[in-house]
């Protein structure tokens, strides 16, 4: 079935830098990503949906300077937040469907687990 | 985006025969229903998918009356590793791009 990569599955950094967290579909090409951002014992929730060859759509409330992100190839979406801060804390996990395979919902990625220090 | 309300919780012994039932009043014609699994610091895994009557597949049934107004997710036989929070989601079955919005989901924990 259809995989989705994602990497890396757990970073730490320092309170004002840069992460980037990539989104790969491996077998399938996506012309539409979604990220999303998971806190402790919560719900995923929703932060933007990433276009192939054009701007993501971010959620209200989910400011698109910080989490910036780009989806440059059918098959890689990646999400940078910058300047971190601890309270960006959290478990982000993208996830996308392969167009053939309409009756198997969507395909989830591992997860990454960004830690702010 | 049709809304969806399930029990927060529910506990089972293994072997059991799990129903999980999810209510979403409001889905459109076109609104597929979809259920996911997710285990602590991993993704959701998709289980089932269905639009209307019944749905079975290797490790699922879903139940869907016509009405559509609610689904059930029967997991047959539970096993310790079932335990996890399951998700039910109703969104349009378009080419991948319907945005996926997930209620609090249910967690299910499956006793020895």
């Amino acid at each position: 079935g259809a995989v989705v990569s994602q990497h890396p599955s757990r970073v730490i950094c320092k309170s004002g830098t840069s992460v980037k967290i990539e989104c790969r579909s491996l077998d399938f090409q996506a012309t539409t990503m979604f990220w999303y951002r998971q806190f402790p014992k919560q719900s995923l929730m929703l932060m933007a949906t990433s276009n192939e060859g054009s701007k993501a759509t971010y959620e209200q409330g989910v400011e698109k300077d910080k989490f910036l992100i780009n989806h440059a190839s059918l098959t890689l979406s990646t999400l940078t937040v910058t300047s971190a801060h601890p309270e960006d804390s959290s478990f982000y996990i993208c996830s996308a469907r392969s167009r053939g395979d309409r009756d198997s919902g969507y395909t989830f990625g591992s997860g990454t687990r960004l830690t702010v220090v | 985006l049709a809304k969806t309300t399930q029990p927060i919780s529910m506990d089972s012994y293994e072997g059991q025969e799990v129903n999980i039932t999810c209510s979403h009043n409001n889905i459109a014609t076109n609104d597929y229903i979809t259920w996911y699994q997710q285990f602590p610091s991993q993704g959701p895994r998709f289980i089932i998918q269905g639009y209307k009557t019944k749905v079975t597949n290797e490790v699922a049934s879903l139940f869907i009356p016509a009405d559509r107004k609610s689904s059930t997710l029967s997991l047959p036989r539970v096993s310790l590793s079932d335990t996890a929070v399951y998700y039910c989601l109703v969104g349009s079955g378009g080419t991948g791009g319907f945005k996926t919005i997930f209620g609090a989901g249910t967690r299910l924990f499956v006793k020895a």
